[in-house]
């Protein structure tokens, strides 16, 4: 069955580093590959959306790659600050299926430490 | 412009009562799609609606029916409501009904506790 892997274990990063979160998956093979910022009792929020054809994408601070090969996503916070604190929710969408419909990973909490 | 809005924000009914949750799309989006969030796990997909008809439809049973009305704006129904039910609901316009490297919007979600 598809299944898509975060690391259910919160990441506490001090203030000014980078933050690299991770989104593997097996058995899918999406079109595309989004990166959604939740925090408590909100909905989602859009990051960035990199398509299978491309292996980066950047947006000020933010930047997400996208392997194939590997089956992994990694999102990259640089110079994180304690507002970056959130849940991070990494989302797959097959094309061509003739309907919207993602599938998401269960996502990882990120604490950023003044 | 406004967002995507959902109501009610939060909701706490009874085993077997039935519930009917309600959303707005961005104007312009006739693409809506419903998720369901268990705490501590990412949302689940449960319908999509495209110009009032059912687009997807996730794994889920049959007491969860949905509809979309001429204005775009769409209705979820969950009846004879189980514990397990309890979540928060997520309402998710767009503005195709497919895949088109654009993202999905999502309202604030409905809280739902079943007691």
């Amino acid at each position: 069955s598809q299944k898509i892997e975060q690391n259910s274990e919160a990441l506490n990063i001090q203030e000014g580093k980078t933050a690299t979160l991770t989104c593997n998956y097996t058995n899918y093979s999406p079109a595309y590959l989004q990166w959604y910022r939740q925090d408590p009792g909100r909905g989602p929020v859009f990051l960035l959306l990199i398509r299978e054809n491309e292996k980066e994408k950047r947006k000020e601070r933010l930047k997400v790659t996208f392997d194939t090969t590997l089956k992994q996503s990694l999102f990259h916070i640089t110079a994180s600050q304690p507002a970056d604190s959130a849940t991070y929710l990494c989302a797959l969408e097959k094309g061509k299926t003739g309907r919207r419909a993602l599938t998401f990973g269960s996502g990882t909490r990120l604490q950023v430490q003044p | 412009d406004a967002g995507v809005t959902q109501s009610p924000t939060h909701l706490i009914k009874t085993r077997g009562q039935h519930v009917t949750l309600r959303c707005s799309p961005i104007s312009g989006h006739k693409s809506v799609s419903w998720y369901q969030q268990v705490l501590g796990q990412g949302p689940q997909f449960i319908f999509q609606y495209y110009e009032k008809e059912e687009r997807g439809r996730g794994n889920f049973p049959d007491r969860f029916s949905a509809r979309q009305f001429p204005n775009y704006s769409s209705e979820l129904n969950v009846n004879a409501l189980l514990l397990g039910d309890s979540a928060l609901y997520l309402c998710a316009s767009s503005l195709f009904p497919e895949p088109r490297n654009t993202e999905a919007f999502f309202g604030q979600g409905t809280r739902l506790t079943v007691v």
